[in-house]
């Protein structure tokens, strides 16, 4: 079945620090990936996604590159803030499966001043 | 524009109990899915409802079921309560027919089970 391995956490970061978070996957077809942020206390925010293989989703200074030959979908930042600590999931959505998600479990990320 | 609701916040059972979870989903969504949330991990789906009919459903037993009103809300039933059914339970919305149906989730409903 479709699965998500992430990197363990927590990650800890000064700010301004460059930020990597390794994701890869496995599933069949061609499966849709997703970066979700999850602040303390509050739901799963939506940060990026990519549809298709070399396609590069970014949102407020984060990017990640759909990577079909590595099944990854790293998430990078060039300089974190402290705001930027929280919980980062990466999901995968496989083909035909609507919308079901599937997760990663989660890495946690703290900036430090 | 209300986002995805989710009542109770939090909610403490004991073993053997049945507890309704309830979800409202982002004006003009038409799909909901729960999701389970245990603690330190991914989220994990359960199930989806659509037209009032569950669509899709994860590995989950059947002491978890849903129901899916008219106006599009949902809950979700678990019977028979165990210690490892304590988790934050996720719901989230979308958009049947878009080319991208994205999920919006709520902010979940912390279940401990004692």
């Amino acid at each position: 079945g479709d699965s998500v391995t992430q990197m363990e956490g927590p990650v800890t970061l000064s700010e301004e620090a460059f930020l990597t978070i390794n994701c890869t996957y496995t599933a069949t077809g061609y499966p849709s990936l997703f970066w979700y942020v999850q602040y303390p206390g509050e739901g799963l925010q939506l940060l990026l996604k990519a549809t298709k293989a070399d396609d590069k989703g970014s949102n407020k200074g984060f990017e990640a590159t759909y990577r079909k030959e590595t099944t990854s979908f790293h998430l990078e930042k060039g300089s974190v803030q402290v705001s930027d600590s929280a919980v980062y999931f990466c999901a995968l959505r496989g083909a035909g499966t609507a919308s079901k998600l599937t997760f990663g479990t989660g890495t946690r990320l703290q900036v430090t001043l | 524009d209300a986002g995805v609701t989710q009542s109770p916040t939090h909610l403490i059972k004991t073993r053997g109990q049945q507890v309704t979870l309830r979800c409202s989903p982002k004006s003009g969504h038409d799909t909901v899915s729960w999701y389970q949330q245990a603690l330190g991990q991914g989220p994990q789906f359960i199930f989806q409802y659509y037209e009032e009919e569950e669509r899709q459903r994860g590995n989950f037993p059947d002491r978890f079921s849903g129901h899916q009103f008219p106006n599009y809300s949902s809950e979700l039933n678990v019977n028979a309560l165990l210690l490892g059914d304590s988790a934050l339970y996720l719901c989230a919305s979308s958009l049947v027919g878009l080319a991208y149906n994205e999920q919006f989730f709520g902010p979940g409903t912390r279940l401990t089970v004692l």
